[in-house]
């Protein structure tokens, strides 16, 4: 067990529906990055929040958003919803500075998208 | 970006050494060389990291080769828990430190 919780866990929905995935952070970790993983692309780096600010973003698409709350759970809003969004959706957590390479990852939540 | 070639798949009997290795000709000098794993259904698992020595964990041991163009991580007994898919990752201390993912190397363990 990692110490990051992701819900829910699987969600299935309709294409140009939207979604909100959550993430809360092992205890202490101030830094959440959010990754997709599909079959065709392989592991992806999406965004990255530190203390509720974005510091990163990656190949994000504009119809995807996130944002960091005061207690530092996130969430990963995905809307206009494609089937090609179907994929599982890692959030990771670091403490910031050297060892934020370290990050922890939790159990992921599997989008269908039909 | 500084890139890592890894082979596909390798294979290992249980109980048995295995070595990973990791080609990164391009590194730069400030790239810190972490390893990460995902286990069938799991999420990524944080293995070991290091910039110029070797390097030993409790689950793992990281060898750089001296002109750090590459290195090897070294599973001192493969357990049937360690068949994953084995990623080698380089990275700065810069802001943001996401993990850039290649194909990674998917371990078999045979009993």
């Amino acid at each position: 067990d990692s110490g990051v919780t992701q819900t829910p866990k699987h969600l299935i929905t309709a294409t140009g529906q939207r979604v909100t995935l959550r993430c809360s952070p092992r205890s202490g970790d101030l830094s959440v990055y959010w990754y997709q993983q599909s079959l065709d692309q392989g592991l992806q780096f999406l965004i990255q929040y530190y203390n509720g600010e974005e510091r990163a973003k990656g190949n994000i698409l504009e119809r995807f958003s996130a944002q960091q709350f005061p207690d530092l759970h996130s969430e990963l809003n995905l809307s206009s919803l494609e089937l090609g969004d179907s994929a599982l959706y890692f959030c990771a957590s670091s403490v910031y500075g050297v060892n934020s390479y370290e990050q922890y990852f939790g159990p992921g939540t599997r989008l269908t998208v039909t | 970006d500084a890139k890592t070639t890894q082979p596909n798949s390798m294979e290992s009997n249980e109980e048995e050494p295995v070595h990973l290795p990791c080609n990164h000709s391009t590194i730069s000098g400030t790239d810190y060389i972490h390893w990460y794993r995902q286990l069938p259904s799991q999420g990524p698992e944080y293995v070991i990291h290091g910039l110029t020595s070797n390097v030993n964990n409790r689950m793992a041991s990281l060898a750089i080769a001296e002109d750090r163009k590459s290195s090897t991580l070294i599973l001192h007994r493969a357990t049937l828990r360690d068949a994953a898919v084995y990623y080698c990752i380089l990275g700065g201390n810069n802001a943001g430190n996401m993990l850039t993912f290649g194909g990674g190397t998917r371990l078999m363990v045979k009993p």
